[in-house]
């Protein structure tokens, strides 16, 4: 069944340290993988695609088929990267549908 | 203008009342949908429309019920709300793959 692996629930870091938020997946086709963001209290917010191949706010995030991994980079941690991070898989076709991972919150600390 | 918006924002009450909450999207999206996301954060697809035809229906107790009057409009009417019912429920829509746009949530309290 397909599935998307967020092993940290909380992961604190200081100011100007390297980020790394954890995602593995399991899908028998080829996958279709995004970050989405959850500021405190405010609805979730596309970060990025794999698709894209962007780097949005710093963030950087490759597919890793080998490992079955989407991790999420940032270099450099800012304050107001503090937030909820969500990776999520679609299943593509008709229905689109996003499997969402359960969610990592990132603290980012002064 | 708000791409995805949801009402009401916050609503709180009693077990065994029935409610709904609307959501409208102006974005020309084909496909809506709602998720659940509960006390520990966690999101779940309750159900999602392209076009006004319901293409997914997770299980979801059937006092859940989903109305689509027409492509930019996806409403979730509850009946015998239940505590365990208590969650954030979110409004989504997207026409390219994966690519949602989410409304601002509903905080659903029941008492």
């Amino acid at each position: 069944a397909q599935r998307v692996t967020q092993p940290e629930k909380l992961l604190s870091v200081f100011k100007g340290a390297p980020v790394e938020l954890k995602c593995n997946y399991s899908y028998s086709g080829s996958p279709e993988l995004f970050w989405y963001v959850q500021y405190s209290r405010q609805r979730l917010q596309l970060l990025l695609r794999h698709i894209s191949r962007e780097s949005i706010k710093g963030f950087t995030a490759d597919l890793n088929k080998g490992e079955t991994s989407f991790h999420l980079k940032k270099p450099f941690a800012q304050e107001e990267d503090s937030a909820m991070y969500y990776c999520a898989l679609s299943e593509g076709g008709a229905t689109n549908k996003l499997i969402f991972g359960t969610g990592t919150l990132l603290a980012v600390q002064p | 203008d708000t791409a995805v918006s949801q009402t009401p924002k916050y609503l709180v009450t009693q077990m065994g009342n029935d409610k709904s909450i609307k959501c409208e999207q102006n974005l020309g999206h084909d496909t809506m949908y709602w998720y659940k996301q509960d006390s520990k954060k966690f999101l779940k697809i309750m159900f999602s429309y392209n076009n006004k035809e319901l293409i997914i229906n997770e299980t979801v107790p059937n006092r859940f019920s989903p109305k689509s009057p027409d492509k930019a409009h996806l409403n979730l009417h509850i009946n015998s709300l239940e505590l365990g019912d208590s969650a954030v429920y979110f409004c989504a829509s997207s026409q390219s793959l994966g690519g949602y746009t989410f409304g601002s949530g509903t905080r659903l309290t029941v008492v």
